[in-house]
């Protein structure tokens, strides 16, 4: 079993739909839970980071933790055809500077 | 100002030639690392390094070597490139471990 699962996709929806991406993972020792974004041919970029468990929200964004399911998710509200990229999750533990990351989730938004 | 760089975009190359990579962030970060990233889009990290330490992926074979004269610059050298090697190479930056800072890639073709 791989430390960090993602489901590779792809995943397709209409534009305006709510999207739910999600990773699962089976070390206990992580601590800080990141959100990558890829456009294609481009390195990632952070969309966001939750420490433990919770919720965090960054305008359409919504990031999920749930230690005790050891389950994470990204919501994107109102999906737009520029979300159209490859979504990375990646953890780590708490002073660690080594992420483990996810395989990645392409989605793709139609107008 | 592009905050972390990395030059060539593109590099072909044959086998059994030695290639490096140059990566350099303007960010004030200790912390730089190098990834790999095959054509799954799995993303695998080599190698981290700050000025104290190098974390060296046990994966990795040893005709990678990191190299860095400086805080701000990660060198990637390859020795006796393979087939196998050819990849998106990804450096990225950080000062916390979490929000990291990824280069635009570099396109290694290896014939």
């Amino acid at each position: 079993q791989k430390e960090v699962e993602q489901d590779p996709g792809p995943l397709s929806v209409p534009e305006g739909a709510i999207v739910s991406l999600n990773c699962t993972y089976s070390n206990s020792a992580f601590q800080y839970f990141m959100w990558y974004r890829q456009y294609s041919r481009k390195g990632p970029e952070l969309l966001m980071y939750t420490y433990s468990s919770g919720n965090k929200e960054d305008g359409r964004f919504t990031a999920q933790v749930d230690k005790s399911s050891k389950y994470i998710s990204l919501f994107i509200r109102d999906s737009q055809p520029s979300d159209s990229a490859t979504y990375l999750c990646a953890m780590s533990a708490g002073g660690s500077y080594i992420p483990t990351f996810g395989r990645g989730t392409s989605l793709i938004v139609h107008p | 100002d592009t905050a972390v760089s990395q030059t060539p975009k593109y590099l072909v190359t044959q086998m059994g030639n030695d290639k490096s990579i140059k990566c350099e962030q303007n960010l004030g970060h200790d912390t730089m690392y190098w990834y790999k990233q095959d054509s799954k889009k799995f993303l695998k990290i080599m190698f981290s390094y700050n000025n104290k330490e190098l974390i060296i992926n046990e994966t990795v074979p040893n005709r990678f070597s990191p190299k860095s004269p400086d805080k701000a610059h990660l060198n990637l050298h390859i020795n006796s490139l393979e087939l196998g090697d050819s990849a998106v190479y990804f450096c990225a930056s950080t000062n916390n471990g979490r929000e990291q800072y990824f280069g635009p890639g570099t396109r290694l073709t290896v014939t």
